[in-house]
C-alpha cells in the first residue's frame, strides 16, 4: 500500500451517465494528480492540484472535471464520456517543490480505477 | 511536448542475468529522473530516482544518469522472474514544481 486509495476500482458506465472517481491520500502531501493510462500510450497527466492551485492539460476534454476540496481528497467527475475514454485512471500525490528547485519529490500512485465506457 | 523515449521491448533475460533498461529524454534542462515498475493490471510503484550524473545503487538496482548524452538507465542485477514487469522512465518537467513526463515503458521478461 502506498498511502493513496482510489474508489471505485472498476467502473462501467454508459455514455449518458454521470459518475465520480475518488482519491484520498494519507501521506501528508500537498500536490495531487490525475493521470490517464491507455494501452500502448504513455501515462498522460490530466490535472494537478497543488496548494489551491490547479494546473490542467489543455488537451483534456471538458467532460472530465476535477475537484479538490482539501489537500487529502481529489475527485474526477465524469459526464457524457466516449468509448475512447475507457482506460485506467490513476491518482498520485507528492510534495510540491519550488518551481526553480532541484529537489526530488517522488509521486506515489493509487491502485487506479479501471473505467469502461459502453 | 518534450519527449521521453523508451524501447517498448519485450526485453527478455535469463534468471540471474543483468537486465539493462534505457531511456532518453529531449529536454536538456531536465534535472530529476525516476524509474517506476508496473506489474500487469497494477499501478506504477517507484523504484528509484536520480538527479546527479553518475550511478546510484539500491540493492539489486542501479540507476545511471548521463546528462550530457541525455540518457538514464536502470540496471537490475541477479534478475528474478518476479522482476518481470513494465518499467517506466519519468522525467521532471523543467520549471515545474511537480509535473512528470513519462515514457511508454519497457516490458521486461525474466525467464527461469
Amino acid at each position: 500500500e502506498t498511502g493513496v486509495t482510489q474508489t471505485p476500482r472498476h467502473l462501467v458506465m454508459g455514455m449518458t451517465n454521470k459518475k465520480s472517481l475518488k482519491c484520498e491520500q494519507h501521506l501528508g502531501h500537498n500536490a495531487m494528480y490525475w493521470y490517464k493510462q491507455s494501452a500502448k500510450k504513455p501515462l498522460e497527466l490530466m490535472f494537478v492540484y497543488s496548494l489551491e492551485e490547479r494546473v490542467e492539460n489543455n488537451s483534456v476534454p471538458s467532460r472530465f472535471s476535477p475537484e479538490c476540496p482539501n489537500s487529502s481528497h481529489l475527485f474526477l467527475h465524469l459526464h457524457t464520456l466516449q468509448p475512447e475514454d475507457s482506460a485506467l485512471y490513476l491518482c498520485a500525490s507528492s510534495q510540491k517543490v519550488q518551481i526553480s528547485g532541484t529537489g526530488v519529490r517522488e509521486q506515489y500512485f493509487g491502485p487506479g480505477t479501471r473505467l469502461t465506457v459502453t | 511536448q518534450k519527449e521521453v523515449e523508451q524501447n517498448s521491448g519485450p526485453l527478455s533475460v535469463p534468471e540471474g542475468a543483468i537486465a539493462s533498461l534505457n531511456c532518453t529524454y529531449s529536454d536538456r534542462g531536465s534535472q530529476s529522473f525516476f524509474w517506476y515498475r508496473q506489474y500487469s493490471g497494477k499501478s506504477p510503484e517507484l523504484i528509484m530516482f536520480i538527479y546527479s550524473n553518475g550511478d546510484k545503487e539500491d540493492g539489486r538496482f542501479t540507476a545511471q544518469l548521463n546528462k550530457a548524452s541525455q540518457y538514464v538507465s536502470l540496471l537490475i542485477r541477479d534478475s528474478q522472474p518476479s522482476d518481470s514487469a513494465t518499467y517506466l522512465c519519468a522525467v521532471k518537467i523543467p520549471n515545474s514544481g511537480y509535473a512528470l513526463n513519462f515514457g511508454k515503458g519497457t516490458s521486461l521478461l525474466v525467464t527461469p
